[in-house]
């Protein structure tokens, strides 16, 4: 079955560090990868998305994720967090021609201020 | 736009009785979704509408969950003779399918079921 993996479960940093959090997937085809972020209290937001082209994407709040192909990786970026990055945040694959999203199950960010 | 909505919030139910969830998408987007999220889990996908079409179930999707959409706009979730398990927060999203944002998904609030 095809998945994604997100290799941190629980992430804790001071501001202004930066943040490299990881996501694999297993399928081979086209791909559509997606970053959600989930603060406190809120609903699933789109952080960024990579359908094509430019392999390295940019999204909000200063965040941006590198496609790598060769490595089935999507990581998301960040090279200062600040207190109100905590929240958590999930890796998602659209493979192909289904219109369904697989999610990773997620990393927890807890920013100490 | 005003969002993905969905209602109830919560909703606490005893075992055996069914529970039925409705999602409004976000008006333009003709694509519906419906996901369910555990505790320390991803959301995962149970069933998806383009217009009033089904056009894919997951096999989580059990005999006692039904989903429609009949006009392709608002959307509702049927659970018959909920099980504890079926405890869980059930999402909706909704995409366009064309345009710039192509097969972006927008989630609701989700509403939160607990099985007693």
């Amino acid at each position: 079955a095809q998945s994604v993996s997100q290799h941190n479960h629980h992430v804790i940093l001071s501001e202004a560090a930066s943040l490299e959090l990881g996501c694999n997937y297993s399928y081979g085809g086209t791909v559509n990868l997606f970053w959600y972020v989930q603060y406190p209290g809120q609903h699933l937001q789109l952080l960024l998305k990579y359908f094509s082209g430019d392999p390295l994407v940019k999204g909000i709040k200063g965040f941006e994720a590198e496609f790598i192909k060769s490595k089935f990786s999507f990581n998301l970026r960040k090279p200062s967090v600040q207190w109100s990055d905590t929240a958590e945040y999930f890796c998602a694959v659209k493979e192909g021609s289904q219109g369904n999203l697989i999610f990773g199950k997620g990393t927890k960010l807890s920013v100490k201020p | 736009d005003t969002g993905v909505s969905q209602n109830p919030r919560h909703k606490i139910t005893k075992r055996g009785q069914n529970v039925t969830f409705r999602c409004d998408p976000i008006s333009e987007h003709n694509r519906l979704y419906w996901y369910r999220q555990t505790l320390g889990q991803g959301p995962e996908f149970l069933t998806y509408f383009q217009n009033e079409a089904q056009l894919e179930k997951s096999r989580l999707l059990s005999d006692r969950f039904s989903a429609e959409r009949p006009k392709g706009s608002f959307s509702t979730l049927e659970i018959q003779r909920t099980e504890q398990g079926d405890s869980a927060m059930y999402l909706c999203a909704s995409s366009p399918t064309t345009g710039g944002r192509g097969y972006e998904q927008y989630f609701g609030p989700g509403t939160r079921l607990t099985v007693t």
